[in-house]
């Protein structure tokens, strides 16, 4: 297991383009977390999944952000009519139901940049 | 949201120890207290973790008040490799962390 990939790492889009990131987690995690952070700050909770239920999402999900996890796998973040507020780093995490003790894995993020 | 409290920034020189503090006067009984460090362009990396006692592993050291309203986080041998931004976090079990902002390490050669 190589740990939790996120796809891509690096993304330009337009502003009013649609974008969407993929994630996928340690595998037999059964929980997944979505954050975005912004330069010189810290990651901020957008939402997480216990297998394919969405359990929690945060008020910075707005009705353009939408976050899915079919199968309990992988999961997908999409972004409609993008602006350049969503400009940030998309960070993805998994974690087993009972924490471990090396706590939760992180991916290496997807940065975004909305021009 | 769990509250936690760090200086912005720190210094250490190479090969020195480094003691990074966070202060958390609001944390229930059940929080644990996580830290975890961000390298340049890379995800959050786990660090350590407690709930009342002392903990050290490979990476390094938790020293927690006897009150647990603070905590400490001890690089024995600061190296280079070790700049990055370093977060507190407290967990209540079963939920998702919340970031703050970090210490930024910066560490002199």
């Amino acid at each position: 297991d190589t740990g939790v990939s996120q796809d891509p790492r690096h993304k330009i889009t337009k502003r009013g383009q649609n974008v969407t990131f993929r994630c996928d987690p340690i595998s037999e995690h059964n929980r997944l977390y979505w954050y975005r952070q912004t330069l010189g700050q810290g990651p901020e909770f957008l939402t997480y999944f216990q297998n394919e239920a969405q359990l929690e999402k945060s008020r910075l999900l707005s009705d353009r952000f939408s976050a899915e996890r079919p199968k309990g796998s992988f999961s997908t973040l999409e972004i409609q009519r993008t602006e350049q507020g969503d400009s940030a780093m998309y960070l993805c995490a998994s974690s087993p139901l009972r924490l471990p003790t090396y706590g939760y894995t992180f991916g290496s993020g997807t940065r975004l940049t909305v021009v | 949201d769990a509250k936690t409290t760090q200086p912005n920034s720190m210094e250490s020189n190479e090969e020195e120890p480094v003691h990074l503090p966070c202060n958390h006067s609001t944390i229930s009984g059940t929080d644990y207290i996580h830290w975890y460090r961000q390298l340049p362009s890379q995800g959050p990396e786990y660090v350590i973790h407690g709930l009342t006692s002392n903990v050290n592993n490979r990476m390094a050291s938790l020293a927690i008040a006897e009150d647990r309203k603070s905590s400490t986080l001890i690089l024995h041998r600061a190296t280079l490799r070790d700049a990055a931004v370093y977060y507190c976090i407290l967990l209540p079990t079963g939920n998702q962390f919340y970031f703050g902002t970090g210490t930024s390490l910066t560490v002199i050669p």
